[in-house]
Parts: structure tokens; C-alpha cells; sequence
């Protein structure tokens, strides 16, 4: 079944302490991109990947790192998580970068206390 | 500076009544319109798009009427069921560029009651 899968789908920690939110596709998609989704704010976007090695911030980069080592996984890093990410984050990918179909995950909600 | 403004936030509907969700963008360079719907617990997921060469688009019980001049775009939800009962997001791209750059509308809460 072709999916994006994102891990975990809750997360509970604190103030400064580093947390990886994980994300896999299995369509051989070149084009990853992560957003965070808050209350009235709708789908905001973080930093994309167009391929292996390529990444670039979106609209809300700050407080977050990620990489494309391999084409299927783009993690997403908070080095020293903050409470104003406290968010539900989704991973989505799509087949390129001029492809209009994303392919979103089921979400991660995270809490920083 | 929100370039797609979405309305309503909330919306109660009867089932087989009509469901209308508006919305408005800024910029003009935009060439892509997908609305997402999403479940509980779901990501989103694209339910219908189009693109400023047409005024309208139709699937099934669901249909995007597009006003380039108003640069304004709804979704029709004809028929309305409580399995429509879900977030919907528009959401707006220069697909030649980047399609997942989209900017997305805030949302709006669909409840169809029974």
C-alpha cells in the first residue's frame, strides 16, 4: 500500500530536550515537505526536500532542522524544542516537484512542556 | 500576510442539503487550486483541483466554482452526507514551481447531521 508513515503519532517532552520526528514514504517520491497545522492558522510549511541531498526552508523554518539522506526518509529534528511547537505536525511527499498531488501522513501531535 | 482566506471556520449542514465553502486569494501568479479533506486522526487527503482555465469542476457530489476576476474559488458539497463530516482545506500553488508549496486556507469544520 503506498502510504507516507510518520512516527510517533503522539509525543510528550520537555523544554530543551532534542526529539526526532521520523517520516518514510514508500513511492519512490523525489519531493518530501513537512508542515506543522495550528488552530486558525491552517497548514503551515517547514522545509521541503526536492531530493537526496537537497532541502530548503519553508515558511516557518525556525527551531527546526531535517535532512534527505535517503529518498524515502526525511526526519524532522528539534534540537531544543520549545512550548510554542507544540503542534500537530504531517509529512507529506508527492512524486516530484512539479507533480500537484501530495500524499500526506496521519500527523504527529506534539506537546512541549 | 494571509494570501488564501477561507470561510466559514464552522459549518453545521442537514444531510442532502448543499455544503459552501468559500475562498479567496491574493496573488494572481496562483495556477492551482486543491481542496483537501481530512478525517480525525487522518492527514489530509486531495479531494478535488483545478486551475483558472475553467470555471467549474465537477466529481461526483463535489465541485470547485472558480471566479479568476474575484479571484474566489468554493466547494460544492451537493447531497451532503455524514461521511462528509470533516475538515476542508483550500489551499493555492504556482504548480509550475513548487506544488508543495501550497498556501492553505485555515480550515473549515464540516458537521453534517443526520
Amino acid at each position: 500500500e503506498a502510504q507516507v508513515t510518520q512516527n510517533p503519532r503522539y509525543l510528550i517532552t520537555v523544554t530543551g530536550k532534542k526529539l526526532t520526528v521520523t517520516c518514510s514514504q514508500n513511492m519512490n517520491h523525489e519531493y518530501m515537505s513537512w508542515y506543522r497545522q495550528d488552530p486558525g492558522l491552517g497548514l503551515r510549511q517547514i522545509y521541503y526536500s526536492m531530493n537526496v541531498e537537497v532541502t530548503d526552508k519553508g515558511d516557518v523554518p525556525e527551531g527546526y532542522k531535517v535532512s534527505r539522506k535517503e529518498k524515502r526518509n526525511f526526519p524532522l529534528i528539534l534540537e531544543s524544542p520549545s512550548p510554542n511547537q507544540t503542534s500537530l505536525y504531517f509529512c507529506a511527499s508527492s512524486r516530484d516537484r512539479a507533480s500537484e498531488k501530495l500524499f500526506f501522513g496521519s500527523g504527529t501531535q506534539l506537546s512541549v512542556l | 500576510q494571509q494570501q488564501v482566506k477561507q470561510s466559514p471556520q464552522s459549518l453545521i449542514v442537514q444531510k442532502g442539503g448543499i455544503s459552501i465553502i468559500n475562498c479567496a486569494y491574493e496573488n494572481t501568479a496562483f495556477d492551482y487550486f486543491p481542496w483537501y479533506q481530512q478525517f480525525p486522526g487522518k492527514g489530509p487527503a486531495l479531494l478535488i483541483a483545478i486551475r483558472p482555465d475553467v470555471s467549474e469542476k465537477k466529481e461526483g457530489r463535489f465541485t470547485i466554482s472558480f471566479n479568476k476576476s474575484a479571484k474566489q474559488f468554493s466547494l460544492h458539497i451537493m447531497d451532503s452526507q455524514p461521511g462528509d463530516s470533516a475538515t476542508y482545506f483550500c489551499a493555492a500553488s504556482r504548480s509550475r514551481f513548487n506544488a508543495g508549496k501550497s498556501t492553505f486556507g485555515d480550515g473549515t469544520t464540516l458537521t453534517v447531521k443526520p
